[in-house]
C-alpha cells in the first residue's frame, strides 16, 4: 500500500449500536499513526497518536488497535451516540518523511437517534 | 490554554494575485503544519516549519512558500494564485513532530475568483 485508505467512506449507525472501521498505511518505515475526528464546522480534534506494533488506546467510548506489520488500525465507538456523528480521519507518518502526515480521505459516521 | 488560532477566517482573491495567510500555535508547540483542503479532496501535507526552519514539503509548486516567526508564529503565501487554490487550509501546531498529536486551528477559507 502506497497511500493511506479508509473504509468504508461512510456508514449509519443506530444510536446505542457499536461500530469499527478500517485505515490501511504503508507499513515500511512506519514511525506514527495518527487519528482525528472532524465535526462539521469545527476544527480536527486529535483522538490518538499510536507508534508501536499492538498498541491499542482508548478515550471513553472509542478505542483503538495498531497492527504496524501488515499496516492496519481499526477504531471501534462502542455504543454510538449522536454526538460521535464526525469524519473520523487516520494518519501515517514513516521515517523517511518526517513531520509529513498523509491523511485518509476519512470514515463519515453518522449517528441516528 | 489558548488554541491555534488563524486568520483571516475569510480571503476572496483573484487570479494572479497573492495571498497571505498567518497562524499563532499554542503556547509551548515549536512545530507548525500547514494543510490544504480543496473541494473534494482529503488533507494535503503543505509544509512543516520547526524551531524557524522549512523542514519538510508536500508536493506543492514552489508558489507555496512560507515562514516561521521567532514567536514561532507562521505564515503562509501563495503567489500567483490560481483557480484551483481555492481551498480551506489549515494550520496546525505540535510540541514535537512525530508521537505528539498536532492541534488544529479553524482554517482560513481561500477563495480565488
Amino acid at each position: 500500500i502506497l497511500n493511506v485508505e479508509q473504509s468504508p467512506q461512510s456508514l449509519h449507525v443506530q444510536e446505542g449500536d457499536s461500530t469499527n472501521f478500517t485505515c490501511s498505511f504503508p507499513s515500511s518505515n512506519f514511525y506514527a499513526l495518527h487519528w482525528y475526528r472532524w465535526e462539521t464546522a469545527k476544527s480536527p480534534e486529535a483522538l490518538f497518536v499510536m507508534t508501536l506494533n499492538g498498541d491499542e488506546k482508548k478515550k471513553g467510548r472509542i478505542s483503538a488497535t495498531l497492527n504496524t506489520k501488515e499496516g492496519y488500525s481499526y477504531l471501534y465507538i462502542k455504543g454510538s451516540q449522536p454526538e460521535d456523528s464526525a469524519t473520523y480521519l487516520c494518519a501515517s507518518m514513516t521515517t523517511d518523511s518526517w513531520g509529513k502526515l498523509q491523511f485518509g480521505a476519512g470514515t463519515q459516521v453518522v449517528v441516528t437517534p | 490554554e489558548a488554541g491555534v488560532t488563524q486568520s483571516p477566517t475569510h480571503l476572496i482573491k483573484t487570479r494572479g494575485q497573492q495571498a497571505t495567510l498567518r497562524c499563532s500555535p499554542i503556547s509551548g508547540h515549536t512545530s507548525v503544519y500547514w494543510y490544504q483542503q480543496a473541494l473534494g479532496l482529503g488533507l494535503q501535507f503543505l509544509l512543516w516549519y520547526d524551531e524557524g526552519e522549512e523542514r519538510n514539503r508536500g508536493n506543492f509548486p514552489p508558489r507555496f512558500s512560507g515562514r516561521q516567526f521567532p514567536n514561532y508564529s507562521s505564515e503562509l503565501n501563495v503567489n500567483a494564485l490560481e483557480l484551483e487554490d481555492s481551498a480551506l487550509y489549515l494550520c496546525a501546531s505540535s510540541r514535537d513532530s512525530g508521537n505528539q498529536p498536532q492541534h488544529f486551528g479553524d482554517g482560513t477559507r481561500l477563495s480565488i475568483l
